[in-house]
């Protein structure tokens, strides 16, 4: 069963428009951790934001802020004030519990987010 | 610079050939991992290493070979492969306590 799931596999927003980029997940462990990550055309992946499952706050880092749901199993990542370089891949990912020291990073399929001007 | 590197950022290589991929990070961390990305399919992860015994491998064909020689360097050993090995392989790195990982930029292989 897929673990990550990201219903859209493409959207566009117009540049200095909000775009939010769903995510869904499913897990029966009460500690786990939810991030975003960025890959531009060049490949490499870059670290968004990071949300915990014991935060009660929604997490928030300069444009990106995640809409996170727990009970629906959500966390939706806002982006404010889109710009032509946000035009990337945009992966959604799950860590389970922990691996004494280690991580496993489950990724979802991906969004490809297209800014137009 | 991402503060890890993989080299070489792309490879083409015959069916009969054997290559590696390297990958390398100066942040400390004790843990590192491969992952492949093909085309329209999520990542996935293949190894891991946590202070450079492995300690994950997902079912992945003994025509990959993974070597962690210390904390600091990863290297994917590569013979025989199939064309639909073609992918971009992706090392990261994480330290132990910390939630997220640190992405190399990727070796985009071409299997011919």
């Amino acid at each position: 069963a897929q673990k990550i799931t990201q219903t859209q596999p493409g959207m566009f927003v117009q540049e200095k428009e909000a775009v939010t980029l769903d995510c869904t997940y499913d897990t029966s462990d009460q500690s786990y951790g939810l991030f975003w990550y960025k890959q531009p055309s060049s490949g490499e992946m870059i670290f968004l934001i990071y949300q915990g499952s014991y935060d009660e706050q929604n997490a928030t880092e300069g444009r990106y802020s995640l809409n996170f749901q727990k009970a629906r199993k959500s966390t939706n990542l806002v982006i404010s004030a889109s710009q032509l370089g946000d035009s990337a891949m945009y992966f959604c990912a799950m860590r389970e519990g922990f691996s004494g020291g280690y991580n496993k990073l489950i990724f979802g399929a991906g969004t490809r987010l297209a800014v137009h001007p | 610079e991402t503060g890890v590197t993989q080299t070489p950022r792309h490879l083409v290589m015959g069916m009969t050939n054997k290559k590696s991929l390297k990958c390398e990070q100066h942040l400390g961390h004790n843990a590192m991992y491969w992952y492949k990305q093909s085309a329209k399919k999520p990542l996935e992860l293949m190894f891991v290493y946590n202070f450079k015994e492995q300690t994950e491998n997902n079912s992945v064909p003994s025509r990959f070979s993974p070597e962690c020689p210390n904390s600091s360097h990863l290297f994917l050993h590569l013979h025989t492969l199939q064309p639909e090995d073609s992918a971009l392989y992706l090392c990261a790195s994480s330290h132990q306590g910390d939630d997220g990982y640190t992405f190399g930029s990727g070796t985009r292989l071409t299997v011919v």
